[in-house]
């Protein structure tokens, strides 16, 4: 079955300092993948899709990611972290052959230090 | 506003006591879904549907049931709430344009 891996459960970085949010894909062939973010007793909000068009997705916020099929990875940055952006981050993946269900990662909690 | 809207937000259960999660979506979503979220485990599939008077089993179907007598509601059932279904509940929908998540049901099992 098609899943999706983050690598880190929480990361921490200094306000200003650059974000790298880790995930890693199984699948045989390009899925649909995507990232959420939801912060504290708040619902999920989407923040970017990768859909093939591009291999460098925009997203809200200042978010981006970069689908590298090589590297099975679907990472996403930030270049500069606000306070705001504290909150867990789900990279999601919808299985081919699937009836459209997004599949979660574990999620990471981003800490931003002042 | 077009969204999904569950009820109730927030519940405590009994041991033993059956209770009934509504999502209700105004966006004629052929696809609807429920997901438990507990830490640690991101969101996980309870069950789902993709269209009206159809439901199938996701990662963590047991001791829940559910139905889809309508296109725009579907109702997770728990006939016999156990401690281990304390949780956050979401309930989503979807066309071909995108993903709507309703806010959440808190449901606390003592």
């Amino acid at each position: 079955a098609q899943s999706v891996t983050q690598l880190d459960s929480h990361v921490s970085v200094s306000e200003g300092t650059p974000v790298l949010l880790r995930c890693n894909y199984s699948s045989s062939y390009s899925p649909s993948l995507f990232w959420y973010v939801q912060h504290p007793n708040k619902g999920l909000q989407l923040l970017l899709k990768y859909t093939s068009a591009a291999t460098l997705v925009k997203g809200i916020n200042g978010f981006e990611a970069e689908f590298k099929k090589s590297e099975t990875s679907f990472h996403l940055t930030k270049p500069s972290a606000h306070m705001s952006d504290a909150a867990e981050y789900f990279c999601v993946v919808i299985p081919s052959g699937s009836a459209r269900q997004l599949t979660f990662g574990s999620g990471t909690q981003l800490t931003v230090l002042p | 506003n077009a969204g999904v809207t569950q009820t109730p937000k927030f519940r405590v259960l009994k041991t033993g006591q059956s209770m009934t999660l509504l999502c209700a979506q105004d966006m004629n979503h052929e696809y609807m879904y429920w997901y438990r979220q507990d830490p640690g485990m991101g969101l996980r599939l309870i069950h789902y549907s993709v269209g009206e008077g159809t439901t199938a089993k996701g990662e963590v179907p047991d001791g829940y049931n559910v139905s889809r007598l309508k296109k725009q509601n579907f109702l997770l059932g728990l006939e016999s709430a156990a401690p281990s279904q304390t949780s956050v509940y979401f309930c989503a929908s979807t066309s071909n344009y995108g993903y709507t998540f309703g806010s959440g049901t808190r449901l606390t099992v003592v």
